[in-house]
């Protein structure tokens, strides 16, 4: 089945960008997400790039999709305290149910 | 507001027992489904369903059961059979097209 993978920590300073990776397994995938989850909350989410994109960017938001080597990757600029979060890669396979990743801890440091 | 209702926020459950987590949409979703998140772990997807009446078990099925009477409604009974209950539930819909899934607020369940 599909296997989608992320780096589970990722630390930078305020106001620098943010990139959280993801790699996935199967070449099917239709839509891919990212949702971002606030302690003891829901998923939230983000931004999502349908499978014939390379990038869609929203505000601060970009997404990268290299269709070839099976990435994506979600960019975060002038990252403030309020980004910390776990961020999570989802990717939807046709006919099939959403599989998702385990999860990006992003810390924020002042 | 539209949007997707868990209740309780936090459930406790003695050994033994049968708990019943409650989700509700008013999106007016035909698909909705149920997620065990763990610790450093992803979502796995429990049961979901795309239509009244139906329902199909996901990856860890075992100890659960739903039911779905309502298209509003998708209840999930964590049975006795759950022997690690613990863990955050989030319930979720989308539309059949399934282009965007949201989700709930989720459910802390404890066992005592």
């Amino acid at each position: 089945g599909e296997d989608v993978e992320q780096s589970l920590f990722l630390s930078v300073r305020e106001g620098d960008s943010s990139v959280i990776n993801c790699t996935y397994t199967d070449s099917s995938s239709t839509y891919l997400y990212w949702y971002k989850q606030e302690p003891g909350a829901g998923l939230q989410l983000l931004t999502y790039i349908f499978s014939n994109m390379d990038m869609k960017q929203d505000q601060r938001l970009t997404v990268l999709l290299n269709k070839k080597d099976k990435h994506l990757s979600l960019r975060i600029a002038d990252t403030q305290t309020g980004d910390s979060a776990i961020y999570f890669c989802a990717v939807l396979l046709y006919g099939q149910n959403f599989v998702f990743g385990p999860g990006t801890r992003l810390s924020v440091l002042p | 507001d539209g949007g997707i209702t868990q209740s309780p926020k936090y459930l406790f459950r003695k050994e033994g027992q049968n708990v019943t987590l409650s989700c509700e949409q008013n999106l007016n979703h035909d698909a909705m489904y149920w997620y065990r998140q763990d610790p450093g772990q992803g979502l796995r997807l429990i049961y979901y369903s795309q239509i009244v009446n139906d329902f199909q078990k996901g990856d860890i099925a075992e100890g659960y059961s739903v039911s779905r009477e309502k298209k509003e409604s998708f209840p999930l009974t964590v049975t006795s059979a759950q022997k690690n209950p613990t863990a955050f539930y989030l319930c979720a819909s989308s539309t059949l097209q399934q282009e965007t899934q949201y989700f709930g607020p989720g459910t802390r369940l404890l066992v005592l």
